[in-house]
């Protein structure tokens, strides 16, 4: 599974939009994009995923370059309950050895 | 409602005195995931099953072992706790039958060694 680079920390006013970069120069033409997040001491919860075209859903909008070298997932406006460490991980779409490898992941904290 | 479910959320055990974590799911998905977390670290995968198929991950210490009777349920065992294993330990679980499905997680359970 291809590898990922995000910054550790980004902060964001409450009701603007965060936009989170995620660089995945390596990754193979049947990896999936996926986003998950963990609010503190809680299981990472799911957000999104895609593989070329953007997508949208009631949480959020996962945009992935042309060439899918890296993607921006955007939280359209941020609230304080969406303070958390947001994880972009790559991974082939089925088989038996698919396996969810967190990286570092985003630190976001949304303030007033 | 649950789908993946831990217990318990919190669990003190001795060093030295074995213990285990047991994760059960509602999903019938035919993967299962047990992760290690410790403070401020992203999860690491310790192993996974794929339906009755245990997959160790190369790094992970032999102190560490799973076992998973049906689709429903499975434990992590840990046989003799140091205090290096104090941490959130996170199950999951997926379909890979099913082309791009997500991995649904538990709540975890944190592990305290004392």
């Amino acid at each position: 599974d291809a590898k990922t680079t995000q910054p550790p920390s980004m902060d964001c006013a409450e009701g603007r939009a965060a936009n989170l970069p995620c660089n995945h120069s390596t990754i193979s033409g049947n990896e999936y994009v996926y986003w998950y997040r963990q609010i503190h001491s809680q299981g990472p919860q799911y957000i999104i995923h895609g593989l070329k075209n953007n997508e949208t859903n009631e949480m959020a909008s996962l945009i992935i370059t042309e060439d899918r070298k890296s993607s921006t997932l955007i939280l359209p406006h941020a609230t304080l309950r969406d303070t958390a460490v947001y994880y972009c991980i790559v991974l082939v779409a089925v088989g038996g050895n698919r396996k969810f490898t967190f990286g570092m992941g985003t630190q976001v904290r949304v303030k007033l | 409602d649950a789908m993946v479910i831990q217990n318990p959320r919190y669990q003190v055990t001795q060093f030295g005195k074995p213990v285990t974590l047991s994760c059960s799911q509602t999903l019938n998905h035919n993967v299962m995931y047990w992760y290690q977390q410790k403070s401020s670290q992203a999860p690491k995968l310790l192993f996974h099953y794929y339906d009755k198929d245990f997959n160790n991950e190369a790094d992970t210490p032999d102190n560490f072992q799973s076992r998973r009777p049906n689709t429903s349920f499975c434990f992590l065992d840990i046989r003799s706790p140091g205090l290096g294993d104090a941490a959130m330990y996170l199950c999951a679980t997926s379909r890979v039958d099913r082309a791009n499905t997500e991995a649904f997680f538990g709540q975890g359970t944190r592990l305290t060694v004392v």
